[in-house]
């Protein structure tokens, strides 16, 4: 059975830009949260979705956004780039929303110059 | 909120000797509690998990941890440490029934020779 994947793996933009990531979970998971991943701030819960709907959120600016299509396939969007914005953005998959053991995809490398 | 402290941020050993990576969770119930293990460029790999029972688990790669409800720590052990062990640990906390993980720090593993 395939992994979680993630495109792009790396992604070079500038401030002010926009940006779309993708995931694809593991076939048959149809919860899929997103984590940040920064040097500083270490690892940060981003979002989580559930049959297309969005269950829980982290403590981020409203330029984070992201969605769930009916596939399960997932993908978020940062406008309005900034430079703190360079991370490791990780997705991660799992069957159901009870606290299950979730799968991560390697991430995108996103850099904002 | 729940919180995760993992105390020691660089842990280096030889190879062949025993591991002891400490984890300090806050939240007042019994979480979920996770390990994880990162690769330089990898995403993250599930190492154990423990949800309830007994408290002393066994994961991959020959690791264990054990569940302490009076300490509030969930400790990662191994007893003989390979160099393919060097990577960065994370433990993580969720709440029963959510798929929010909070991430320690993480403790990055050298092996010396």
């Amino acid at each position: 059975k395939a992994g979680v994947t993630q495109t792009p793996r790396y992604l070079i933009k500038t401030r002010g830009q926009q940006v779309t990531l993708s995931c694809s979970p593991i076939s048959g998971h149809r919860s899929v949260s997103w984590y940040q991943q920064t040097p500083g701030q270490g690892l940060q819960f981003l979002f989580e979705y559930f049959s297309e709907t969005q269950r829980n959120k982290g403590n981020f600016p409203g330029r984070f956004s992201g969605r769930q299509f009916s596939n399960s396939r997932s993908e978020m969007n940062v406008s309005t780039l900034e430079l703190g914005d360079s991370a490791l953005y990780l997705c991660a998959s799992s069957l159901d929303i009870f606290g299950g053991e979730q799968f991560f995809g390697p991430g995108t490398r996103l850099t904002v110059l | 909120a729940q919180s995760v402290t993992q105390p020691d941020i660089h842990i280096t050993v030889s190879e062949g000797a025993s591991l002891e990576l400490r984890c300090n969770y806050s939240y007042g119930a019994t979480p979920y509690l996770f390990w994880y293990v990162q690769s330089p460029g990898q995403g993250l790999q599930l190492l154990l998990k423990y949800f309830s029972g007994d408290t002393l688990v066994q994961g991959i790669k020959g690791f264990e941890a054990e569940f302490k409800r009076s300490q509030s720590s969930f400790n990662l052990r191994k007893p003989s440490v390979h160099w393919s062990d060097a990577a960065e640990y994370f433990c993580a906390v969720a709440i029963q029934g959510a798929q929010k993980l909070v991430f320690g720090q993480g403790t990055r593993l050298t092996i010396n020779p």
